[in-house]
C-alpha cells in the first residue's frame, strides 16, 4: 500500500497562474483535508471532504477550491496564485471521526 | 474560539536528557492525538488518548490525558538524536468532530 500520495513534490509559479494539486489513498478512507503548513503557524486546515461528492471548508479557504470526485482522490486548486500562497500542502485522509489522519509526503509551493 | 496551546515552542536537550511538551485546550475535549514531524518530513500519528487522566507509554514515550480532559503531555525519558522533530497535539472541533484542532507545535533539537 502506498498510503497518501501527493502530486507534485515540489512547484514554481509566477503570480496569478493556476495550478491543482493532486492527493490520493488506497486505504478506503471516508474522510480527506488539505492542510498548509507555514512557519511558526502549524498545520491549517483548507478544505476537507466526509466522503465523495462532499467538500467543506476549512479555516483558510480562500482562494482555493477543491473537488473529490472519487473517493481516492482529493484536488486542491489554486485559480490565481499570490505569493501569500507559498507554503508546504500536507494532504491527509482518515477512516471517520476521532481516528487518526494519515499524511502525504507534502508539496512545496512557491509563488513569485 | 477554540484553541489548542503547546508549550514550550522550542526545546534543546543534550542526549540523554529528558524532555516534556504540554498541551493545553481552551475546551474539554473528547480524545487527544499526538503527532511527531521530523524535519523535513511529514506529521505522522503516534497516539490518542481517550480516557481521562488516561497514560499510555511507548517505549521512552509517555503520554498522558489530563483529569479534566483539557490538558495532555508527552514525556520522553533519555532523548535520542532519532527523538528530534515537530510534536504536535490536535484534538476535535468543538462544533465539528470531523476537524481537528491543532497545536503549533513543540519543537526538539538534540545535541549528541
Amino acid at each position: 500500500n502506498a498510503g497518501v500520495t501527493q502530486t507534485p513534490k515540489f512547484r514554481v509559479l509566477k503570480t496569478g497562474q493556476s495550478m491543482t494539486l493532486l492527493c490520493a489513498q488506497d486505504m478506503n478512507h471516508e474522510y480527506m483535508y488539505w492542510y498548509r503548513q507555514d512557519p511558526g503557524m502549524g498545520l491549517r486546515l483548507i478544505h476537507y471532504s466526509v466522503g465523495e461528492g462532499t467538500t467543506a471548508k476549512g479555516e483558510v479557504p480562500d482562494g482555493y477550491n477543491v473537488s473529490r470526485l472519487k473517493k481516492q482522490n482529493f484536488l486542491l486548486g489554486l485559480e490565481s496564485a499570490a505569493p501569500s500562497q507559498t507554503s508546504v500542502y500536507f494532504c491527509a485522509s482518515s477512516a471517520r471521526d476521532f481516528t487518526e489522519q494519515f499524511f502525504g509526503p507534502g508539496t512545496r509551493l512557491t509563488v513569485l | 474560539g477554540q484553541q489548542v496551546m503547546q508549550i514550550p515552542q522550542y526545546q534543546h536537550v543534550q542526549e540523554g536528557e529528558d524532555f516534556t511538551t504540554y498541551c493545553n485546550s481552551s475546551t474539554t475535549l473528547s480524545n487527544i492525538q499526538w503527532y511527531k514531524q521530523r524535519p523535513g518530513g511529514h506529521p505522522v500519528f503516534l497516539i490518542q488518548l481517550v480516557k481521562s487522566g488516561e497514560v499510555k507509554k511507548q517505549k521512552r514515550l509517555t503520554f498522558q490525558f489530563g483529569e479534566a480532559k483539557k490538558n495532555s503531555s508527552l514525556h520522553i525519558t533519555a532523548t535520542q538524536t532519532t527523538d528530534v522533530g515537530t510534536y504536535f497535539c490536535a484534538g476535535p472541533h468543538a462544533g465539528n468532530n470531523r476537524k481537528l484542532i491543532w497545536g503549533l507545535g513543540t519543537s526538539l533539537a538534540v545535541n549528541p
